[in-house]
Order: structure tokens, then C-alpha cells, then sequence
């Protein structure tokens, strides 16, 4: 089956640039799909296909791709956004499973 | 506006089975793909299973295959998930997600996401 991978914690100082990193075969057939939670709440899609919001998210939020990597960027992190963010797709080889990175701790300094 | 809310969770002792539900509400829930996701205490989101629109195609990950089901309504607007034989790392929050899917012609990427989500139920599998 297939699998993503992912940084299990990451660091930004208020206000600043960080890049969350996405790993896997299967991005090379799908676009990774982000989602933010919080906690004790249900994740929130925050990027979608190429670079794609959702309604409501802040274009602080850009996704971008490239072979078999995807990354999620938020630009002038906020404290906020502190948060576990999972990428997901689905399994290329043609089983339809579909798979999560392990998840990004995300901490706002 | 979109609503999923999940019910049916509970304790259960070990090779016990429960029924989970999801009530969709605000879109037109026949329209859509529908998928169960689950989060063990302290881990990381596991997508567990998904159903088309019409319930034609079905999918479970290797760790539930054989034991749950899904299953969906569509005059009820409403998603199930049956589970049986259950072990103690069935133990999660299970939530259930709407799902988007299509194919990008000028890249030639696909897109498999899951844009709306349910506040979940929690499933204790503990003797």
C-alpha cells in the first residue's frame, strides 16, 4: 500500500515563513490534499489540488508540487495556525485505498 | 451549509460490534462519495473506508477489511459503518467526510479530497 510521509514536528517564530513537506509515490498520480486540527476538534481541509482554499481559509494557506513531493506553506504564520496539519491522497496503483501522512506538529513560537 | 453528525459510538468489549451513523444534511447527499475516517488517542488521522454515491464501488483499508462494512441510505441521507469482531486498536474517533474526486485534464493529476467533515464518535473497544 501506499504511504506519505511527513516531518513530525516543525517550528516557526511568529510572523514567519514555514514549508510542511509531503512525501510519497502516490503524488506523482494525486495532488495532496492539507487539513489543519485542532485540538479536540475535526480536521479542516485548508488546501486542495494544485493550490486551491476552501471558503474561509486564509491565503496565508498555498499548496504547491513537484514529482513526489508536496508541500503546504503558510506565509506570516500566526499563532493560530498552531496546529497538527495531515496530507492526504489516495493510493495510485489502483486500489482506491486511500492514505494520511503520519502528521506535522505544527508549533508557533 | 453542509452538516455530518456521527453517532453511535460507545464502549464495546473486545469481538463485540457496534453501528456507527452519519446524518448528512445541507447537499444533496445521493450526489456524493462518502468515506469514514478514524483517529486512535494521540495519533494521526487513518482513512478507513469509502463508498460511491450509489453504493457501486466500495473500499476498506487492510486493517478493517473482512470485519467492517459500510453502507449508506440515500433516501435517509444517512452513512453506516458496521463493525464487528472489534479489537482494542479499533479504539478512535471515527469520523465521517464527504468526499470531492475528479480528474485534471491539463495537468493530468487527479484530485481525491475530503472537503467537509463530522465532529465524530468515539468507539472504546476495552473489556
Amino acid at each position: 500500500s501506499s504511504e506519505l510521509t511527513q516531518d513530525p514536528a516543525v517550528s516557526v517564530a511568529l510572523g514567519q515563513t514555514v514549508r510542511i513537506t509531503c512525501q510519497g509515490d502516490s503524488l506523482r498520480s494525486y495532488y495532496a490534499s492539507w487539513y489543519q486540527q485542532k485540538p479536540g476538534q475535526a480536521p479542516v481541509l485548508v488546501i486542495y489540488g494544485k493550490n486551491n482554499r476552501p471558503s474561509g481559509i486564509p491565503d496565508r494557506f498555498s499548496g504547491s508540487s513537484s514529482g513526489n513531493t508536496a508541500s503546504l506553506t503558510i506565509t506570516g504564520a500566526q499563532a493560530e495556525d498552531e496546529a497538527d496539519y495531515y496530507c492526504n491522497s489516495r493510493d495510485s496503483s489502483g486500489s482506491h485505498l486511500g492514505v494520511f501522512g503520519g502528521g506535522t506538529k505544527l508549533t508557533v513560537l | 451549509e453542509v452538516q455530518l453528525v456521527e453517532s453511535g459510538g460507545g464502549l464495546v468489549k473486545p469481538g463485540g460490534s457496534l453501528r456507527l451513523s452519519c446524518a448528512a444534511s445541507g447537499f444533496t447527499f445521493s450526489s456524493y462519495s462518502m468515506n469514514w475516517v478514524r483517529q486512535a488517542p494521540g495519533k494521526g488521522l487513518e482513512w478507513v473506508s469509502s463508498i460511491s454515491s450509489s453504493s457501486s464501488y466500495i473500499h476498506y483499508a487492510d486493517s478493517v477489511k473482512g470485519r467492517f462494512t459500510i453502507s449508506r441510505d440515500n433516501a435517509k441521507n444517512s452513512l453506516y459503518l458496521q463493525m464487528n469482531s472489534l479489537r482494542a486498536e479499533d479504539t478512535a474517533v471515527y469520523y465521517c467526510a464527504r468526499e470531492e474526486t475528479y480528474y485534471d485534464i491539463l495537468s493530468g493529476y487527479s484530485l481525491w479530497y475530503f472537503d467537509d467533515w463530522g465532529q465524530g464518535t468515539l468507539v472504546t473497544v476495552s473489556s
